[in-house]
């Protein structure tokens, strides 16, 4: 069981908007940031969101991040066939001195 | 550019001992936390553990403590993750990945980049 808890799957129509949920305590989004990666099939997961809403170089701006209290948020607007991907949530946890990830949430687009 | 390399995949019988290499390059390795994240056929990311090449100092995830070891070795610019007996279920792929950080009121830890990942299969 994920310290950091996410819905399994999520779905919607291209050009719709999603959000995933990312859950955890006062150890871990409560003290610290979030980030969010993606993975494709087959490949390396990539960094997606950093510092609670930070996009890398090269993210567009469909995919954004927020954070209230101890829960989390990835939204992408303007949903694309090519985000179907798995997204995990991730962030350093103080009371095990290291970083945990979201069990993870499948993402179809219908 | 940052970049982590990582060696080739692996087929391995129960209890036979494995190590693992990522080699890095782009970047001063001493300065930066590498961390090693297992990922389970159908299941998720799951943190390792995390090495500072500066001083050495290892953080192990509990589930993994006393399963691993990882080391690294300054003068390649490579983190290691390493096995002295294999088990089925360490069948996997694992990644390592460079840990950014900032301390400050709200401190932020996040992995990128990321190596391309070594296929590890144990099977008798």
């Amino acid at each position: 069981q994920s310290v950091l808890t996410q819905p399994p799957s999520a779905s919607a129509t291209p050009g719709q908007r999603v959000t995933i949920s990312c859950s955890g305590s006062s150890s871990n989004i409560g003290r610290n940031t979030v980030n969010w990666y993606h993975q494709l099939p087959g490949t390396a997961p990539r960094l997606l969101i950093y510092r609670n809403n930070q996009r890398p170089s090269g993210v567009p701006d469909r995919f954004s991040g927020s954070k209230s209290g101890t829960s989390a948020s990835l939204a992408i607007s303007g949903l694309q066939s090519e985000d179907e991907a798995d997204y995990y949530c991730a962030v350093w946890d103080d009371s095990l001195n290291g970083p945990v990830f979201g069990g993870g949430t499948k993402l179809t687009v219908l | 550019e940052v970049q982590l390399v990582q060696s080739g995949a692996e087929m391995k019988k129960p209890g036979e001992s494995l190590r693992i290499s990522c080699k890095t390059s782009g970047y001063t390795f001493t300065k930066y936390w590498i961390g090693w994240v297992r990922h389970m056929p159908g299941k998720g990311l799951e943190c390792m553990g995390v090495i500072y090449p500066g001083d050495s100092d290892t953080r192990y995830s509990p589930s993994f403590q006393g399963q691993v070891t990882i080391s690294a070795d300054n003068s390649l610019s490579t983190a290691y993750l390493q096995w002295s007996s294999l088990k089925a279920s360490d069948t996997a792929m694992y990644y390592c990945a460079r840990l950014n950080v900032i301390r400050d009121i709200n401190s932020s830890y996040w992995f990128d980049p990321w190596g391309q990942g070594t296929l590890v299969t144990v099977s008798s």
